[in-house]
């Protein structure tokens, strides 16, 4: 069964770092990029960047820079974000989303619930 | 950045009617459009792609329309299933950039 699964809600103070996973299954990992997308509460969707799947490398958006990084482990088919200095306004929905080409985002991840508060 | 607006924001309809979502850019996208429907709790799904194309397993009911700056998405004969919140995303330049969303509700 093609799918993205992604790692559980988390629950972080301020300052604090958090990583949060996406494995896929059933296709090959390293054919589509994978992007990374936020989504506050009440908001709308917010593309954060993707990385190549066969390259590692990444691209971040503007506001995703420093303190965001995606990464991979392609022997586990797994996508990785991780976000350090946690803030208040991190608080989201974090979801992957496989690119079938040129920016089309066909299969996503559940989301991933982070939640900053002290 | 390319600014993505949607009209309207939000639309009430009955089942068996049909219903028109407009999405304009700020600048010309091409056919670099896409439309998510988005229930809660759930991640968006791929309806539309280049701004026409219907992703495979969708409903022929839905079709998408436009090219430049202004798009539009039709969903026919609408079923209990399609209240949802749909949106529009540019995918011509980074970064992508998503619409403000409409929420379609049951009449």
């Amino acid at each position: 069964q093609v799918q993205l699964v992604q790692s559980g809600s988390e629950l972080r103070k301020p300052g604090a770092s958090v990583k949060v996973s996406c494995k896929a299954s059933g296709y090959t990992f390293t054919t589509n990029a994978m992007n990374w997308v936020r989504q506050a509460p009440g908001q709308g969707p917010e593309w954060m960047g993707w990385i190549n799947t066969d390259t590692g490398k990444p691209m971040y958006a503007q506001g995703f820079t420093g303190r965001f990084v995606f990464s991979l482990d392609t022997s586990v088919s797994t996508a990785y974000l991780q976000i350090t200095s946690l803030r208040a306004e991190d608080t989201a929905i974090y979801y992957c989303a496989r690119d079938l080409s040129s920016g089309w985002f066909d299969l996503w991840g559940q989301g991933t619930q982070v939640t900053v508060s002290s | 950045d390319i600014q993505m607006t949607q009209s309207p924001s939000s639309v009430s309809a009955s089942v068996g009617d049909t219903v028109t979502i407009t999405c304009r850019a700020s600048q010309g996208i091409s056919s670099w459009l896409a439309w998510f429907q988005q229930k809660p709790g759930q991640a968006p799904k791929l309806l539309i792609y280049a701004a026409s194309n219907l992703q495979s397993g969708v409903p022929s009911r839905f079709s998408g329309s436009g090219s430049g700056t202004d798009f539009t998405l039709t969903i026919s004969s609408l079923q209990p299933e399609d209240f949802a919140t749909y949106y529009c995303q540019q995918a011509h330049n980074f970064p992508y950039t998503f619409g403000q969303g409409t929420k379609l509700e049951i009449k």
